[in-house]
C-alpha cells in the first residue's frame, strides 16, 4: 500500500543547511510535496514538485526527487532559528475520482541551534 | 484576507457527548478535507467533499459525520461513537483537483 517515511529528528546549527529525506511508494504519483508546521498550528505548504521534474529551487529551498529510488529530500541554506518546526513529506494519489489524496509521513522534528 | 478558520482553538468535552468543529473558508475551493493528526504521526483523512451536498469517506471516518450544505462550510462532528476522539484536527481546501491544498490553523480536542 501507500507509505511515506522521514527520519524523526534532525539538529543542525543555525547557519548550516539542512537536509531532510523522504522515501515514498506510490510510484503513480503526480506531485510529492513538503509541508512545515509550528508548534501548535496548521500545516504550511513550502513546496511541492511535479513527478516529471528531478529538481526545484525556490530562494532557500531545493527540492530533489530521485523517481528510480521514490527518493526526495528538502535543502534548506542557510538555516535559521525560525526554521525549527516539524517537516511533512506527502505524496498524492487520486482517491475515488478527481480529488487528490495525500499520503503523509510521520514528520521530521527540525531542530536549529544557535 | 483569505484563508481558511477553524473554531474552537481548544475544545474539550466529556465523554459520550458529540462536538462539533467548524471549518470556513473563503477561498473559493471547491473541495474541503479534514484530517486527524496524534502525536507523532503523519495526518489521516478522515472525510472530504468535493463537492457543495457531496462528501466522502476517508481512511478512518468511523465515528465521524460531516455536511457540506454550503462550499465555504465543512463542519465535522465528533460523535460518541469515537472510541479515541482526543487528537488535532486539522481541515484543508483545495481547487477541485486538489494539487495545492491549504490548511486551517487546528482545533485541539481533549476529552475529558
Amino acid at each position: 500500500g501507500e507509505d511515506v517515511e522521514q527520519s524523526l529528528f534532525l539538529s543542525v546549527r543555525e547557519g548550516d543547511s539542512s537536509v531532510i529525506n523522504c522515501t515514498y511508494t506510490d510510484s503513480s504519483s503526480t506531485y510529492l510535496y513538503w509541508y512545515k508546521q509550528e508548534p501548535g498550528a496548521g500545516l504550511q505548504l513550502l513546496t511541492y514538485i511535479f513527478s516529471n521534474m528531478d529538481m526545484k529551487q525556490d530562494q532557500r529551498l531545493t527540492v530533489l526527487l530521485n523517481k528510480k529510488d521514490k527518493h526526495l529530500s528538502l535543502r534548506i541554506a542557510d538555516t535559521q532559528t525560525g526554521d525549527s518546526a516539524i517537516y511533512f513529506c506527502a505524496e498524492s494519489s487520486y482517491y475515488g475520482g478527481a480529488t487528490n489524496k495525500l499520503i503523509f509521513g510521520t514528520g521530521t522534528l527540525l531542530a536549529v541551534q544557535p | 484576507d483569505g484563508g481558511i478558520t477553524q473554531s474552537p482553538k481548544y475544545l474539550f468535552r466529556k465523554e459520550g457527548q458529540n462536538v462539533t468543529l467548524s471549518c470556513e473558508q473563503n477561498l473559493n475551493h471547491d473541495a474541503m478535507y479534514w484530517y486527524r493528526q496524534d502525536p507523532g504521526q503523519g495526518l489521516r483523512l478522515i472525510y472530504y467533499s468535493q463537492i457543495v451536498n457531496d462528501f466522502q469517506k476517508g481512511d478512518i471516518a468511523e465515528g465521524y459525520s460531516v455536511s457540506r450544505e454550503k462550499k465555504e462550510s465543512f463542519p465535522l462532528t465528533v460523535t460518541s461513537a469515537q472510541k479515541n476522539p482526543t487528537a488535532f484536527y486539522l481541515c484543508a481546501s483545495s481547487s477541485f483537483s486538489g494539487n495545492e491544498q491549504f490548511f486551517g490553523p487546528g482545533t485541539r480536542l481533549t476529552v475529558l
